[in-house]
């Protein structure tokens, strides 16, 4: 079993949805919380950070930790066909000294216009 | 300003070959990490440099693999005697300190090995 399962997808939505995007993971030791996006042919580029529980909210996107249940989630607000791209989450056990990040799979979203 | 690049992006390399491939960090970066992208998978890591010590490279897959990052900037990652299994986009990342939580991702290698 992985460290960090996340749904590949794809999912497909209308513009100006809501989505919803989520991981979970088994590490109890991941305190840092990242997404990055992808877009096809391009390397990721980090869209959300979040220490720890809580909520961070930034324009249109939003990341939620939930460490107790070891499950996080990206929502993504009046969601645009600029944001059809793969979505990685993306966990640290510590910062510094190498924090080499663990991936999710990713989930090709798809917004249509 | 100019962000990671990597060279080539493309690669197709006859199994059996070696080949290198080559990263430039962001000016300045401290901190250097090659990760390894299958087809329809999140990048794994592979290896980790602060400035031109390697610190970890405990995803190597394989003894095949070696990395450098000799004078502290430039990285090159060599693969030998190529096997199909390596096949996957080589992902390059640097960020300012040790201490960041930002990595800045090149546009990665594509290596296919026929």
């Amino acid at each position: 079993q992985k460290e960090v399962e996340q749904d590949p997808g794809p999912l497909s939505v209308p513009e100006g949805a809501i989505v919803s995007l989520n991981c979970t993971y088994s590490n109890s030791a991941f305190q840092y919380f990242m997404w990055y996006r992808q877009y096809s042919r391009k390397g990721p580029e980090l869209l959300m950070y979040t220490y720890s529980s809580g909520n961070k909210e930034d324009g249109r996107f939003t990341a939620q930790v939930d460490k107790s249940s070891k499950y996080i989630s990206l929502f993504i607000r009046d969601s645009q066909p600029s944001d059809s791209a793969t979505y990685l989450c993306a966990m640290s056990a510590a910062l510094g000294y190498g924090n080499k990040l663990v991936f999710g799979a990713g989930t090709i979203l798809r917004v249509k216009s | 300003g100019a962000g990671v690049s990597q060279s080539p992006r493309y690669k197709v390399a006859k199994r059996g070959q070696d080949v290198a491939l080559r990263c430039d960090p962001i000016s300045g970066h401290v901190s250097l990490f090659w990760y390894q992208q299958a087809l329809g998978q999140g990048p794994e890591f592979l290896t980790y440099f602060q400035n031109e010590a390697q610190l970890d490279k405990s995803g190597l897959p394989s003894d095949r693999f070696f990395a450098e990052r000799p004078e502290g900037s430039v990285s090159t990652l060599k693969i030998q005697r190529t096997q199909q299994e390596d096949s996957a986009v080589y992902l390059c990342a640097s960020s300012s300190t040790t201490g960041s939580y930002e990595q800045y991702f090149g546009p990665g290698t594509r290596l296919t090995v026929t």
